[in-house]
């Protein structure tokens, strides 16, 4: 299958600072990628669209201003929590897929986000 | 709005034995199905993925499809210890780019 990776895999920060969470499909050019938030014991929740050279399309009830997304490349695409709060704490996963029309998606490894 | 529903378990199968996980959508317009296999702790692996109704088998799963019921399966046979982990399954609805996830399903093997 194709390869995201995802850097960090964790990080713990004070309140108040931001965080940058980097996504980068290894192995073919990702147009789209996808951000996801997972709670523990929940199931996973789309946050945003990051589309490369455009701006991201965010989900319902995501504050665009609070996760920044920027997708530059073909390869890359990062998200920043900014200004992160206790509430901010939680597994980030991106995804991409090399297919867009079958759809499959192949997930990066995560990065697990505690902000103190 | 576009629901998959799965039942959260866990589903506890002893090791050898058969397990049989479940899926509905809500989205008639749904044209690709995937599973998903999430460690704790892990992020999601894609396990398989099934277009058109029937069957479809890739080494020790199985996964089907029923559009008319809107109900898709994963079968797991000679279940392992390894094999204990949560199973997503997503749906993607065409002119669409994006899956929409199940809670999933817990499976558990016991040796």
């Amino acid at each position: 299958g194709a390869v995201v990776s995802q850097h960090p895999s964790w990080v713990i920060c004070k309140s108040g600072t931001s965080v940058k969470i980097e996504c980068r499909s290894l192995d073919f050019q990702a147009t789209t990628m996808f951000w996801y938030r997972q709670f523990p014991k929940q199931s996973l929740m789309l946050m945003a669209t990051s589309n490369e050279g455009s701006k991201a399309t965010y989900e319902q009830g995501v504050e665009k201003d609070k996760f920044l997304i920027n997708h530059a490349s073909l390869t890359l695409s990062t998200l920043t929590v900014t200004s992160a709060h206790p509430e901010d704490s939680s597994f980030y996963i991106c995804s991409a897929s090399p297919a867009a029309n079958t759809g499959e998606l192949f997930f990066g490894e995560g990065s697990r986000l505690t902000v103190l | 709005q576009k629901e998959v529903e799965q039942n959260s378990g866990p589903l506890s199968v002893p090791e050898g034995a058969i397990a049989s996980l479940n899926c509905t959508y809500s989205d008639r317009g749904s044209q690709s199905f995937f599973w998903y296999r999430q460690y704790s702790g892990k992020s999601p692996e894609l396990i398989m993925f099934i277009y058109s109704n029937g069957d479809k088998e890739d080494g020790r799963f199985t996964a089907q499809l029923n559009k008319a019921s809107q109900y898709v399966s994963l079968l797991i046979r000679d279940s392992q210890p390894s094999d204990s982990a949560t199973y997503l399954c997503a749906v993607k609805a065409a002119g669409y780019s994006t899956l929409t996830f199940g809670k999933g399903t817990m499976l558990l093997v016991s040796p």
